[in-house]
Parts: C-alpha cells; sequence; structure tokens
C-alpha cells in the first residue's frame, strides 16, 4: 500500500526566511494530497489540497509543488513568521483507496 | 462553523484497564474517523464510520473497538491499555464521500497508562 516519508522532522527558521518541508510517497496513482498543521495542544486544520492533476498552487503565503515524476510533494512557507511554528503533515489519497495516509510530521520552529 | 468536542483531554488508566474515549460533532458530517498519534509516526487510522451503526476497520484497529450509535458521536475504546502505553488520540469528521474530502479534527485526547 501506499507509504508516505516526510523529512526534515525538525526545522527551524528565523522570521521572514523561507521553510520547506518535502514527503514523497509510492504509489504512482496516488489522486489527491493535503498538507495539514498541528498547533500545539490542537487537532489537525487544513492548509492545502491540491489533485494529481495539479503541477504548483499557492495561496496566502504557501507554495505546493507536486513532482509526479519523482513522487515528490512539497510544501514552501515563505516569509515565515513565528505565528506559522506548528506541526505540519502531509497525506496521500491513493486512487481507488478510501484512506489518507499522513507522513511523521515536520515540528517547525520560526524565531524571531 | 462546527466544532468537534473530545473528551476526556486528558486520560490515565491502568494497565489491562478498558478505557473510552468519546467524540461529538455538529457539522452534521456523515463519515467519522479515529487516529492514533504517536510521535515521530504520524497519524494512523484506527476506525472509521460513514454513517449511524456503520464501523469499518482501520490499519491499527486490534485492541480497540468503536461505536457509532448515533451521527453525531464515535466512541473509541481501548479493550485492555498496555503499561507505559502514550499515546495522543484524535477523533475527526468528513462531510461522507470518503475521497478527495477535508477532514476536520478535534483537538485529541492524551492517553497515558501507567
Amino acid at each position: 500500500g501506499e507509504q508516505v516519508e516526510q523529512r526534515p522532522p525538525h526545522l527551524s527558521v528565523r522570521e521572514g526566511d523561507s521553510a520547506i518541508i518535502i514527503c514523497t510517497y509510492t504509489d504512482s496513482a496516488t489522486a489527491y494530497f493535503s498538507w495539514y498543521k498541528q498547533e500545539a495542544g490542537a487537532g489537525l486544520q487544513l492548509l492545502m489540497s491540491v489533485l494529481s492533476n495539479v503541477d504548483r498552487k499557492e495561496e496566502q503565503g504557501l507554495t505546493v509543488l507536486l513532482n509526479k515524476k519523482d513522487k515528490r510533494l512539497s510544501l514552501n512557507l515563505t516569509a515565515a513568521h513565528p505565528g506559522d511554528s506548528a506541526v505540519y503533515f502531509c497525506a496521500a489519497l491513493s486512487s481507488g483507496s478510501w484512506q489518507l495516509i499522513f507522513g511523521s510530521g515536520t515540528q517547525l520552529t520560526v524565531m524571531p | 462553523g462546527g466544532i468537534i468536542t473530545q473528551t476526556p483531554k486528558f486520560l490515565i488508566g491502568q494497565e489491562g484497564q478498558k478505557l473510552t474515549l468519546k467524540c461529538q460533532q455538529n457539522f452534521n458530517h456523515d463519515t467519522m474517523y479515529w487516529y492514533r498519534q504517536d510521535s515521530g509516526k504520524g497519524l494512523r487510522l484506527i476506525y472509521y464510520s460513514i454513517t449511524e451503526n456503520d464501523l469499518q476497520k482501520g490499519d491499527l484497529s486490534e485492541g480497540y473497538d468503536a461505536s457509532r450509535e448515533k451521527k453525531s458521536s464515535f466512541s473509541l475504546t481501548v479493550t485492555s491499555a498496555q503499561k507505559n502505553e502514550m499515546a495522543v488520540f484524535l477523533c475527526a469528521s468528513s462531510l461522507g464521500g470518503l475521497v478527495a474530502e477535508t477532514l476536520y479534527f478535534g483537538s485529541g485526547t492524551r492517553l497515558t497508562v501507567l
């Protein structure tokens, strides 16, 4: 079945810098990808989702890139600020499947 | 907007004890989920339910039971708590179709087994 690897597990950046989180997946038929954010003591909240026919999507300082050839999904936070400090998860839904497979998470710390 | 409420927020149990976690949603969503979150391992699906009285096993269902007696509520039972077990259990819901949907999460129940 689908496997999702996420890196890095921990990421520290300075305020105003970019932060990039990468996930790789194994199933080339994966049809849907999501990024979720989990703030301390809270549940996960959807940041952005993309279908597999999309290579790039930008929303509110976030850029999601999908490289289907390399089976790689990335999340780029441009100009990170301390409020972006949280754990970020990628998730993938294979075609013909109902179950989202989550990556292991990245703890992002944005320092003032 | 809606909300997912999980109770209790913190649960401390003894080895071998049966423990029940509860989840309520007021989104009027059809589908509800229970995930287990372990440090460094992401979220793993325990059970899900696509409608009242429906139950489907996820990859991690062994050692757990679930119950969906009402559309708005979904409970999870740890049938025999394991010593030194520590995890966060997250409940989620989605509108219905199970495919390419947004999941809405509760804030979790943190389990500690002594």
